[in-house]
């Protein structure tokens, strides 16, 4: 267990739809990363928010966004969804030793 | 280009069997990460060594940041080894790692 939670484990929506994922960091970490991992792209970076802010963007969709809140935990939101953002969501915290733990994942399936 | 190459992509081994797996880094490196994702998809981090050696069990890993590449060595491997290993490198002042696409391991009994 990396001390760092996802939820939820599963979601199936359907195109057009709008989801929010959650991540809760492991105690302590102000980093929290999210990532997106497709059989076709590997896993990929979308964005880093560092104790509420953002810090770096990697290949996050317009249609995507996040926040990071005051407690830490972060949340991810995906829009108009499309069949193509089917994929495992990753949620990883790190500490000031850049060592990233990731959360168990959210399964999306966009049908 | 290609920043992080893994080899081999596939790998099929006999329980009990010893293997290298590679990682190389077309530039400088100040973050390095061996993952192993398991058939049910958890990530679970192995090694963070962006130099020198580690050993964790039958698991050790090397990285020569000189020679831009890391090694990480399965010993004695046992059924549930399966699954992918990744490596994840930062380097520059970006602390974002890229990923390669994995070694897929399997272990037969």
């Amino acid at each position: 267990d990396s001390g760092v939670t996802q939820t939820p484990k599963h979601l199936i929506t359907a195109t057009g739809q709008r989801v929010t994922l959650r991540c809760s960091p492991r105690s302590g970490d102000l980093s929290v990363y999210w990532y997106q991992q497709s059989l076709d792209q590997g896993l990929q970076f979308l964005i880093q928010y560092y104790n509420g802010e953002e810090r770096a963007k990697g290949n996050i969709l317009e249609r995507f966004s996040a926040q990071q809140f005051p407690d830490l935990h972060s949340e991810l939101n995906l829009s108009s969804l499309e069949l193509g953002d089917s994929a495992l969501y990753f949620c990883a915290s790190a500490s000031t030793g850049n060592e990233q733990f990731f959360g168990p994942g959210t399964r999306l399936t966009v049908l | 280009g290609i920043q992080v190459e893994q080899s081999p992509p596939d790998l099929i081994l006999q329980e009990g069997a010893n293997s290298t797996l590679r990682c190389n880094f077309s530039d400088s490196v100040n973050n390095l990460q061996w993952f192993h994702q398991n058939p049910w998809g958890q990530l679970i981090n192995l090694f963070y060594i962006p130099s020198g050696t580690k050993q964790n069990g039958r698991l050790s890993a090397t990285t020569v940041a000189t020679e831009r590449y890391s090694l990480l060595y399965i010993s004695s491997s046992q059924t549930t080894d399966s699954g992918v290993y990744f490596c994840a490198k930062a380097s520059g002042g970006s602390y974002i790692p890229t990923f390669g696409r994995g070694t897929s391991l399997i272990v037969h009994p």
